[in-house]
């Protein structure tokens, strides 16, 4: 069972490069969410979707745009990468239980750099 | 989601319990406390939840107030592994939409 896996892990990108980082999960989880960590930081969210087929804003949207057209995918797109989107991207997912959502289970992260 | 206040950082002696402690003073009747914990560069790991009763799992026990204003994590028997930044969340549960503050270093020493 692999949980979460963010793929790449590591990438370095050029100003105005374009890229997509992908999450998947093998847990039939609704909800997945992106986040990302600047040092010194908590994470803060980017985009989520309650199911396939749905995404919505989170905190910090601006400069990325996602999909999510299969329920166990969720792609985060950089169109024109500038050098404050360096940053830890982590990925989660988790689903509705009867007591408050269920434990978020969180990919092991994608470190951007872009120069 | 209500917002939350935690120490910026604490030190335990391993062995002994950590008792890590949030403050959640607008929490309102429906949202639940979470508290996640993040060691190095890690993803966030779940470590218990709970809305108004104290709750205990493998890992911890919750203690939240009767007025629900704050909660204490406690780690009964503290080890060097639980070196770690740790997150209180309060949320409504719809979506599970975490709001990660900065959290409370914990260093835990010989």
């Amino acid at each position: 069972n692999a949980g979460v896996t963010q793929t790449p892990k590591f990438r370095v990108l050029k100003t105005g490069q374009s890229m997509t980082l992908l999450c998947a999960q093998d847990m039939n989880h609704e909800y997945m969410y992106w986040y990302r960590q600047d040092p010194g930081m908590g994470l803060r969210l980017i985009h989520y979707s309650v199911g396939e087929g749905t995404t919505a804003k989170g905190e910090v949207p601006d400069g990325y745009n996602v999909s999510r057209l299969k329920k166990q995918n969720f792609l985060l797109g950089l169109e024109s990468a500038a050098p404050s989107q360096t940053s830890v991207y982590f990925c989660a997912s988790s689903y509705p239980g009867r007591r408050g959502n269920t434990e978020a289970f969180f990919g092991q992260g994608t470190r951007l750099t872009v120069v | 989601d209500a917002k939350t206040t935690q120490p910026p950082s604490m030190d335990c002696a391993e062995g002994r319990a950590a008792n890590l402690p949030c403050n959640h003073s607008t929490i309102s009747g429906n949202e639940y406390v979470y508290w996640y914990r993040q060691i190095h560069s890690q993803g966030p790991q779940y470590i218990i939840h709970g809305l108004k009763n104290n709750e205990t799992n493998e890992m911890a026990s919750l203690i939240i107030t009767e007025d629900r204003k704050s909660s204490t994590l406690i780690l009964p028997h503290a080890t060097l592994r639980d070196t770690a930044v740790y997150y209180c969340i309060v949320t409504s549960g719809t979506a599970s939409k975490l709001t990660f503050g900065t959290g409370t270093r914990l260093q835990v020493t010989l």
